[in-house]
């Protein structure tokens, strides 16, 4: 089975500043990996993918992540937030016949004006 | 239009209720889902349909029952309900199981059950 891990439940970052939300995986087959977002009251929207090839994932919004394999991570940054970016994150993995697909717990991120 | 939709959207009732959330997917997606995400934000995949056959389904109560009487829509039903069944309840859906990571999903129906 897969499971994913997100270390940090809160994060405050101000405006146009940088963001890195963290995420790690453990999984003893291959995987694909996600992150969603969740605006405030809304269900969630998938942001990126990892299915395979480059490693450096670009997303919609302007956020980016990359997968690393060694470490078995997938971090997602952002080299300037808005206060739109304001929201939860959730960082996902799921085997390759997506029948065993799960979420991390999420990270929420707020935008300090 | 709204790709999918459930209702209601708010659901307060008390405990030892039965209740039933609805939702309709009109994107022409194979599959759909039920999830629960609790208040602390941990969301957990319950149930998936294909073709309105279940193919995931996960460690829920078995006072949950899915149907799914046509693939555009899966309901939620749930029988005797408790405390502990209190959180937002999202369906979604995708082209077809293998790609779920593409799933859509709906606006969510908040339970509180007192």
């Amino acid at each position: 089975a897969q499971s994913v891990t997100q270390l940090d439940s809160q994060v405050p970052v101000f405006e146009e500043a940088p963001v890195e939300l963290r995420c790690n995986y453990s999984s003893s087959v291959s995987v694909y990996l996600f992150w969603y977002v969740q605006y405030p009251n809304q269900g969630l929207q998938l942001l990126l993918k990892y299915l395979s090839g480059s490693t450096l994932v670009k997303g919609i919004n302007g956020f980016e992540a990359e997968f690393n394999k060694s470490q078995t991570s997938f971090h997602l940054r952002k080299p300037s937030v808005h206060i739109s970016d304001t929201a939860e994150y959730f960082c996902a993995v799921s085997d390759l016949s997506g029948n065993q697909f799960y979420f991390g717990t999420g990270t929420s991120l707020t935008v300090i004006p | 239009d709204t790709a999918v939709s459930q209702t209601p959207k708010y659901l307060v009732t008390q405990m030892g209720n039965d209740k039933s959330i609805k939702c309709e997917q009109n994107l022409g997606h194979d599959t759909m889902y039920w999830y629960k995400q609790d208040s602390k934000k941990f969301l957990k995949i319950m149930f998936s349909y294909n073709n309105k056959e279940l193919i995931i389904n996960e460690t829920v109560p078995n006072r949950f029952s899915p149907k799914s009487p046509d693939k555009a829509h899966l309901n939620l039903h749930i029988n005797s309900l408790e405390l502990g069944d209190s959180a937002v309840y999202f369906c979604a859906s995708s082209q077809d199981p293998a790609r779920i990571y593409e799933q859509y999903f709906g606006p969510g129906t908040r339970l509180t059950v007192t």
